[in-house]
């Protein structure tokens, strides 16, 4: 069945210091993939999402590059703030929704 | 616009006890679904509606759960009876479309403890 996979947190940074959260993928066809954000007392909203294979998703300095040859869509962002501090899911769409585990982040000022 | 409305947003009940939540999704989202995430994992489906029909309702514990969506519009989730291994956040999520490309907006969830 279709399945993410994605690296244990929790991940703890410094503010302005770069990001990455791995996140590979296991499904039928070509699915769509996103990543949700949940900041503490909320619930889980868009990040953003690429549709094809090669597509990046960008949003709030996040981005994302669809590899099809990998199956990954690893999470990036170049400088975080404390704000950024959530949990972060990676998922793929192919019918259902399919979440991975979640990636807590803290970002210390 | 509001979004996807879910109540009540805490429940505490013992065990054994019936239990019902409700969701309002966007207006117009035609897909309805409902997620159980326990604690430190992902979401994970339990029942897609598109419309008031049920197309996928694989991972649903019959036995247990029953969820309705009678008129395409709002639905309930219920347990009965609720057995301590249902203390989770339990989501409604909506989509415009059914298609792979189309993102879900999440409600806030209810957060069940069964005791």
């Amino acid at each position: 069945g279709n399945s993410v996979t994605q690296m244990e947190g929790p991940v703890t940074l410094s503010e302005e210091a770069f990001l990455t959260i791995n996140c590979t993928y296991t499904a039928t066809g070509y699915p769509s993939l996103f990543w949700y954000v949940q900041y503490p007392g909320e619930g889980l909203q868009l990040l953003l999402k690429a549709t094809k294979a090669d597509d990046k998703g960008s949003n709030k300095g996040f981005e994302a590059t669809y590899r099809k040859e990998t199956t990954s869509f690893h999470l990036e962002k170049g400088s975080v703030q404390v704000s950024d501090s959530a949990v972060y899911f990676c998922a793929l769409n192919r019918q259902n929704f399919v979440f991975g585990p979640g990636t807590r982040l803290s970002v210390l000022p | 616009e509001a979004g996807v409305v879910q109540s009540p947003r805490y429940k505490i009940i013992e065990k054994k006890q019936p239990v019902a939540f409700w969701c309002n999704p966007i207006s117009g989202h035609n897909t309805l679904y409902w997620y159980r995430q326990n604690l430190g994992q992902g979401p994970e489906l339990l029942i897609r509606y598109e419309n008031e029909e049920a197309v996928d309702d694989s991972q649903l514990p019959k036995d247990r759960f029953s969820a309705e969506r009678l008129k395409g519009v709002d639905s309930t989730l219920k347990i009965q009876p609720a057995e301590l291994g249902d203390s989770a956040v339990y989501l409604c999520a909506s989509s415009l479309t059914p298609l792979d490309d189309t993102e879900a907006f999440f409600g806030q969830g209810t957060r069940l403890t069964v005791v």
